[in-house]
């Protein structure tokens, strides 16, 4: 079946560190790749997506790359604001339509 | 352009009652998702409409049901509420897409149930 492996959190950085939260998955087939964060109270927004091997997503400053040999899409920013403070999931789309969500990363960026 | 919006935006029921949520999709949207967000098992897929029709259904019980309107509107209803039935849920929309089709699905804000 499909699963997704997000690094545990909480992640604490200072505000303009570099970010790196690493995702990886387990599916049949060639899902579409996504990243979604989810600030307090709120819903999920789209941060950004991948449909195929080497896409690069990209929004707001984050990236992420879709590579099919080490079967990852680890997000990245390379000067994060305390703004961006919020859980970051990691989900793929196969057969079926169904989003499965990795377990999420807490974010905290401190000033 | 309106997202997707959900109602109500909490929802406090007994145990044994029975829950209706509701759910408007974006403009132009005709596949509906549900997801159930609960504390410690993470977001969960729980049902998929397009074009009025149930698509797919994730492992929930068949007290979990819903349907979707002409208007692409949809509910979810939950029977026999139970207190592990307490939770975020949250629904999605996306362009009418096909079984295995890769369009990004765009969430609500969620309505959470209290099952008391």
């Amino acid at each position: 079946g499909n699963s997704v492996t997000q690094m545990e959190g909480p992640v604490t950085l200072s505000e303009e560190a570099f970010l790196t939260i690493n995702c990886t998955y387990t599916a049949t087939g060639y899902p579409s790749l996504f990243w979604y964060v989810q600030y307090p109270g709120e819903g999920l927004q789209l941060l950004l997506k991948a449909t195929k091997a080497d896409d690069k997503g990209s929004n707001k400053g984050f990236e992420a790359t879709y590579r099919k040999e080490t079967t990852s899409f680890h997000l990245e920013k390379g000067s994060v604001q305390v703004s961006d403070s919020a859980v970051y999931f990691c989900a793929l789309n196969n057969a079926g339509n169904m989003l499965t969500f990795g377990g999420g990363t807490r974010l905290m960026v401190k000033p | 352009e309106a997202g997707v919006t959900q109602s109500p935006t909490h929802l406090i029921k007994t145990r044994g009652q029975q829950a209706t949520l509701r759910c408007s999709p974006i403009s132009g949207h005709t596949s509906v998702y549900w997801y159930q967000q609960a504390l410690g098992l993470g977001l969960q897929f729980l049902l998929w409409y397009d074009e009025g029709e149930e698509r797919n259904r994730g492992n929930f019980p068949p007290r979990f049901s819903g349907r979707q309107f002409p208007n692409y509107s949809s509910e979810l209803n939950v029977n026999a509420l139970e207190l592990e039935d307490s939770a975020l849920y949250l629904c999605a929309s996306s362009p009418r897409t096909v079984w295995g089709g890769n369009q990004p699905q765009h969430f609500g804000g969620g309505t959470r149930l209290s099952i008391l």
